[in-house]
């Protein structure tokens, strides 16, 4: 079965920094991977998702990185801001399978 | 559009006692998932429907737990008996298709006391 871990339980940043969440999988047959970010009483909403014939895709602020060969993927925020504070979440897929999610990184932003 | 909306928004019910939490998925959405989060951790599989077939329950407790998804839109997911173990929240999620992003609802906080 599918492993996804955090390296970082929390992070703690100073507003207009970037922030860099990560994530491990284990299975190399994973082939789809999506941030979540979660608020405290609401669920999971997507931020951003990867397919793994692509290494990099940004958004707006966001960037997702995949690295396939160490299997690895991270979130970059830039220029964080308070209403980034949140628990994020990557979830792996694998073919057809369910999506996996890992323990989760709470990130503080202080002004 | 509306996202997937779950009921009810919290629940507190005594060991023992049944209950049962609904969604309704983004319109036109296939795949509908049932995960529990406990506190603190990330959500974790019960089932995953692609329209109204059960394809993943592997993780559902089936001594307890109970799920449907009649017409393959609404889904209902029943504990009978609840035990003290089961307080989390339980969290709904749609997407078009299997390996594509899934939309969560606000979820079901539960207290079994």
């Amino acid at each position: 079965g599918e492993s996804v871990g955090l390296h970082l339980p929390t992070l703690s940043v100073q507003e207009g920094d970037n922030s860099i969440i990560n994530c491990a999988y284990s299975n190399s047959a994973s082939d789809y991977f999506i941030w979540y970010k979660q608020e405290s009483g609401k669920g999971p909403q997507f931020i951003i998702d990867i397919r793994s014939n692509m290494d990099k895709r940004q958004g707006q602020r966001v960037t997702v990185l995949l690295n396939k060969t160490v299997k690895h993927l991270s979130l970059q925020i830039a220029a964080t801001q308070p209403g980034d504070s949140a628990v994020y979440f990557c979830a792996v897929n694998s073919g057809y399978s369910t999506l996996t999610f890992g323990k989760g990184t709470m990130l503080l932003v202080s002004p | 559009e509306a996202g997937v909306v779950q009921s009810p928004r919290y629940k507190i019910i005594e060991k023992k006692q049944p209950v049962a939490f609904w969604c309704n998925p983004i319109s036109g959405h296939n795949t509908l998932y049932w995960y529990l989060q406990n506190l603190g951790q990330g959500p974790e599989l019960l089932i995953r429907y692609e329209n109204e077939e059960a394809v993943d329950d592997s993780q559902l407790p089936k001594d307890r737990f109970s799920a449907e998804r009649l017409k393959g839109v609404d889904s209902t997911l029943k504990i009978q008996p609840a035990e003290l173990g089961d307080s989390a929240v339980y969290l709904c999620a749609s997407s078009l298709r299997g390996n594509t992003e899934a939309f969560f609802g606000q979820g079901t906080r539960l207290t079994v006391v």
